[in-house]
């Protein structure tokens, strides 16, 4: 299971942290993502960070602003929002990729619920 | 750079079946996708992982009513005995070195 946290109202140009929540699993062998829908439109790939966070990447939309990080001793997945823009708005989500068969892929397996950031002033 | 093309929307009537196509870009034919479903209101949900050779593994409690198929570049999701509730976004994704992509989305209409 995965439970986002952190969602909210900011300025333009503000910041914001956001959480996921890992259980179920185990979560520091697991590469991990974040996704985002801005309102009534398709998803969007934001970030990835490999298993133990030494590999990360990130959509040209939110690269220099955006930093995603882990703490693998408490199951947690970070996503770090600066310099946050209108087109920013979105439901974001933190996503499990798929291992199946002692094999990985970049499938997303496992969703959380999303939470809503509205960048407005 | 991969990217993954969707019909916006599709209908077909209850009790029917539909197919749904995903169109990988020129050059990247061997990809593998994952389709998901996304419900109104709710997050999205995997549904299946899909080869190039149209093997597919689905997700824990995915009904046998949906199935995939490839050929060449076209990804396939078919969904078959329609009830109200497939009712829904489909989107499929991919993925390579340093990306991962969503296709746009086809909104699918049960009449």
């Amino acid at each position: 299971q995965l439970v986002e946290s952190g969602g909210g109202l900011v300025q333009p140009g503000g910041s914001l942290r956001l959480s996921c929540a890992a259980s179920g699993f185990t979560f520091s062998t697991y590469e991990m993502n974040w996704a985002r829908q801005a309102p009534g439109k398709g998803l969007e790939w934001v970030s990835y960070t490999s298993s133990s966070g030494s590999t990360r990447y990130y959509a040209d939309s939110v690269k220099g602003r955006f930093t995603i990080s882990r703490d693998n001793a408490k199951n947690s997945l970070y996503l770090q929002m600066n310099s946050l823009r209108a087109e920013d708005t979105a439901v974001y989500y933190c996503a499990r990729i798929l291992c199946s068969g002692g094999s990985c892929y970049g499938a997303f397996e496992i969703w959380g619920q999303g939470t809503m950031v509205t960048v407005s002033s | 750079q991969v990217v993954l093309t969707q019909s916006p929307s599709a209908s077909a009537s209850l009790g029917a079946s539909v197919k749904l196509t995903c169109t990988l870009s020129s050059g990247h034919s061997s990809y593998a996708i994952a389709w998901h479903q996304q419900q109104p209101e709710k997050g999205p949900r995997y549904l299946m992982k899909l080869n190039s050779d149209g093997s597919h593994s689905k997700g824990d409690g995915i009904p046998d009513r949906f199935s995939g198929s490839s050929s060449g570049a076209e990804r396939y999701l078919t969904i078959s005995s329609l009830q109200f509730e497939d009712e829904a976004d489909y989107y499929c994704q991919t993925w390579g070195t340093g990306i991962r992509v969503f296709g746009g989305g086809t909104k699918l209409t049960v009449l």
